[in-house]
Parts: C-alpha cells; structure tokens; sequence
C-alpha cells in the first residue's frame, strides 16, 4: 500500500521565479491538503482540495495555488517566489468523510524548497 | 480561530526517564486532538487521536495523551523514554468541519543513551 509521495526532494529557486510541487496521495485517499512548514515551526496549513476544488484555504496570499487532478494527485503552484517561501511544503491525504470529516490525514516526506 | 501552544520547545532527557510534553489549545467547543512525530529525516507520523470518549488515550510505541477538557490541555506522555524516541513531537487540532489541523511549533527531544 503506497504511502503519500512528493516531488521533487528539494528544489532551489531564485526570487520572482514560480515553482510547482506534486503530491500522490496515500492508496484509497481522495482528499489532498497542503501545509508549509517553516524552519523552527510547525506545519501551517496552506489549502485543501476534494473534488479537484479548492475547498478551504489558510492564509496564504494568491500567489499560492493548486490543482487537483481525476487520479486525486495534486500539485502546489507559487509563483513570484520571495525569500520568505523558503521551507518544507508538505502534503497530506485523507479519505472524506462528509463536512465533518475527521479522518486522520498521512503526510507525505515534503518537498525542501529553497529561494536564493 | 483555534490555536495550538506547545511550551516546551526543545526537551533532553536521559534514557528510561519520564516524558510529558505539554499541549494547549483555545478553541472550548467540541475538539479533536493530534499528536504526531517527526523522527529525523522522516516524514510526520500520527502518534495517537482524540475524538470523543475516554480522555486517555493511547498511541503507538508506548505513548499515551490525556484529554483535560478543564484545562484545554492535551498532554503526552511516556513513562520511559529510549535514544530512539529522539524527534521532534507536534500537537495539533483540527478546526472546521474539512479536516484542517491547526498545528503547534513542535517539541525537540533529545534523549540520552
């Protein structure tokens, strides 16, 4: 049963460039969530997709976006990129269980990204 | 919005002592509570939930959390730590209704052999 995948490992960019990150989620999962994680902080919650739609977003200016594909994989777009976008992106899956959904969510390795 | 503190921000124990490491959330409604574990190099790990029922909860590898519902406390626990337990430890909790976790800066663990 295949875990959550991310690609690449680490990616270095420069200011203003745009980068995309991919994410696979776990087997069965249909549900993709994006969070930032900071170095010295924990995982800040960046959006989430379900039906190939944004349906709840952190607060993350615009220009980060995403896309949801029919085989649930997800990619995370930041574009314009400032030093400050340095960090581990992370992608977590889970099954949807309705508006109330809780079910536990499986985080992928991350994706190192880093703007010089 | 609900919010997560974590106090301890790095912890050195000594093989076979006592762990708790303290988590606080503001949100007093109904919560669902989360530790995970990020061991170095790895990704993050679910250690133990919180849903409803029995506050004492327990995880994976010896680990235990209790839910204080009084106190907005959500602390883990273990009676004897291992060099292996080394990793960095996050609190979280979900708000909404679509799976969001809110998640604390995390605690360092450094144990010694």
């Amino acid at each position: 049963d295949a875990g959550v995948t991310q690609s690449p490992t680490h990616l270095i960019k420069t200011r203003g460039q745009q980068v995309t990150l991919r994410c696979s989620p776990k087997s069965g999962h249909d549900t993709v969530s994006w969070y930032q994680q900071a170095l010295g902080q924990g995982p800040q919650f960046i959006f989430q997709y379900y039906e190939e739609e944004e349906r709840q977003r952190g607060n993350f200016p615009d220009r980060f976006s995403g896309h949801q594909f029919p085989n649930y994989s997800s990619e995370l777009n930041v574009n314009a990129l400032l030093l400050g976008d340095s960090a581990l992106y992370l992608c977590a899956s889970s099954l949807e269980g309705g508006a109330t959904s809780t079910d536990t969510q499986y985080f992928g390795p991350g994706t190192r990204l880093t703007v010089l | 919005a609900q919010s997560v503190s974590q106090h301890n921000h790095h912890v050195i124990l000594s093989e076979a002592a006592s762990l708790e490491l303290g988590c606080n959330y503001s949100y007093g409604g109904t919560v669902n509570l989360f530790w995970y574990v990020q061991y170095p190099g790895q990704h993050l790990q679910l250690l133990l939930k919180y849903f409803s029922g029995d506050p004492l909860v327990k995880g994976i590898k010896g680990f235990e959390a209790e839910f204080i519902k009084s106190k907005f406390s959500f602390n883990l626990r273990k009676p004897s730590v291992q060099w292996s337990d080394t990793a960095e430890y996050f609190c979280a909790a979900l708000e909404g209704g679509y799976n969001k976790l809110i998640f604390g800066a995390g605690t360092r663990l450094a144990v010694h052999p």
